[in-house]
């Protein structure tokens, strides 16, 4: 099973700024298999990211993922209102696996 | 559009059971993969497990924590995927979501539906 580790666990910024949150492995991982989701309050997790850096569907362009191995990362260039939120890491693979959270807030 | 309508949550005790279904709509339900996530209350998401297409065999995989008391199932016929807990514990109470696989990324649960709220209390 794959443990994955984000940090930190919450981000301080201001709508305009660059946020860049990690995922960290516990093993290499096949970039196909790592994953982004985000979870505003009270709403179900969206889809962001799969395969490290492809946007899924409807996605702005201000997000992109990169990484290989057992380091990852996703950047949001500039922050919208709307993208403060938690944001979770996934290994997709029996079993699947998230890690914990990163929460963006103001 | 896709959407997948989560029901069967409720209030139960310790050692009952339940069964969630998650109906869906706007594709063809066959096709995909699905899976179950749950997350308790102001904690994170854990997968449950999913159940391939019956294309690719039907067969389901499970996380440690729930294999062997709960099963995922699912009728093509009815759209429709299912989720049976048996021996509930209190560690069970979650919101479960049904989610879709590779319907329009690979690799990637990529459609959700709002969830549904067990509560395993005494």
């Amino acid at each position: 099973e794959v443990v994955l580790t984000q940090s930190p666990d919450t981000l301080s910024l201001s709508p305009g700024e660059r946020a860049t949150l990690s995922c960290r492995a516990s093993q290499i991982v096949d970039s196909r298999y790592l994953l982004w989701y985000q979870q505003r309050p009270g709403q179900a997790p969206r889809l962001l990211i799969y395969g490290t850096s492809r946007r899924a569907t409807g996605i702005p362009d201000r997000f992109s993922g990169s990484g290989s191995g057992t380091d990852f990362a996703l950047t949001i260039s500039r922050l919208e209102p709307e993208d403060f939120a938690m944001y979770y890491c996934q290994h997709y693979g029996n079993p699947d696996t998230f890690g914990p959270g990163t929460k963006v807030d103001i | 559009e896709v959407q997948l309508v989560e029901s069967g949550g409720g209030l139960i005790k310790p050692g009952e059971s339940l069964r969630l279904s998650c109906a869906a709509s706007g594709f063809t339900f066959k096709t995909p993969w699905m899976s179950w996530v749950r997350q308790a209350p102001e904690k994170g998401l854990e997968w449950v497990g999913r159940v391939k297409s019956n294309a690719d065999g039907g067969t389901t995989h499970y996380a440690a924590p729930v294999k062997g008391r709960f099963t995922i199932s699912r009728d093509d016929s009815r759209n429709t995927l299912y989720l049976e807990m048996n021996s509930l514990k209190m560690e069970d109470t979650a919101v479960y979501y049904c989610t879709t696989e590779g319907l329009a990324a690979l690799a990637a649960l990529d459609f959700w539906g709002q969830g549904t709220l067990v509560t395993v209390s005494s």
